[in-house]
């Protein structure tokens, strides 16, 4: 079965700095990966999502990530922060299983200092 | 496009009243659709995933159940709430496209229990 990991429960990062979001997974295949980012109170958003081919994965909002399978991860990056920007970030691993399904992390609070 | 919808947005009950969120699904046909539930501060829960009319997966047994009358509607349920079932409900949908799929996020709804 497949399992994903977020290793930092919040960060901290001043507005106009580079961001740089952990996501690690555990799965044997290759995996279908996803970044979602939710706002206090609202539904969560796709960012973006990595299914196969290049590595490097754009998003929505100037968002990025990179699929590492060497390293089982998936890291999600921006290089500019605004302060709209303060959300939950969640990682998500698919696979199939029985049906496809959908794996959550944690969750990464992003707090954006001015 | 697709939308999604979710009712009510907020919702406040009494322990031991009963329970009913809807979500509805536009502009696709034959969805995947889920129940999360997402308690203050943790991440996604699932509870119920339906592949289709009258079929009903549950992940983790509680007083909780779903119904999907039609296609494009879920509906979650309570006969009698617990203040344990506070927290944000959400509802997605996907469609499977052969190797993967995607899931989509309604806003949610903030029920509390008291």
């Amino acid at each position: 079965a497949q399992s994903v990991t977020q290793p930092d429960i919040h960060i901290t990062v001043s507005e106009g700095a580079s961001l740089e979001l952990r996501c690690n997974y555990s799965y044997g295949a290759t995996p279908y990966l996803f970044w979602y980012v939710q706002s206090p109170g609202q539904g969560l958003q796709l960012l973006l999502k990595y299914f196969s081919g290049d590595t490097l994965v754009q998003g929505i909002k100037g968002f990025e990530a990179e699929f590492k399978r060497s390293q089982s991860s998936f890291n999600l990056r921006k290089p500019s922060v605004h302060w709209s920007d303060a959300a939950e970030y969640f990682c998500a691993v698919g696979a199939w299983a029985g049906g496809f399904k959908t794996i959550f992390g944690a969750g990464t609070r992003l707090f954006v200092k001015a | 496009s697709q939308t999604i919808h979710q009712w009510p947005a907020t919702l406040v009950q009494p322990v031991g009243s009963p329970l009913s969120l809807e979500c509805t699904v536009e502009g696709t046909s034959n969805p995947n659709l889920y129940w999360y539930r997402q308690a203050a501060g943790r991440g996604l829960q699932l509870l119920f995933y339906s592949v289709g009319i009258g079929q009903i997966s549950s992940e983790v047994p509680q007083n909780l159940s779903a119904s999907r009358p039609q296609d494009r509607q879920f509906i979650l349920s309570s006969k009698k709430l617990l203040l344990s079932d506070s927290g944000f409900y959400l509802c997605a949908w996907s469609v499977s496209s052969g190797y993967t799929d995607t899931q989509y996020f309604g806003p949610g709804t903030r029920l509390t229990v008291l």
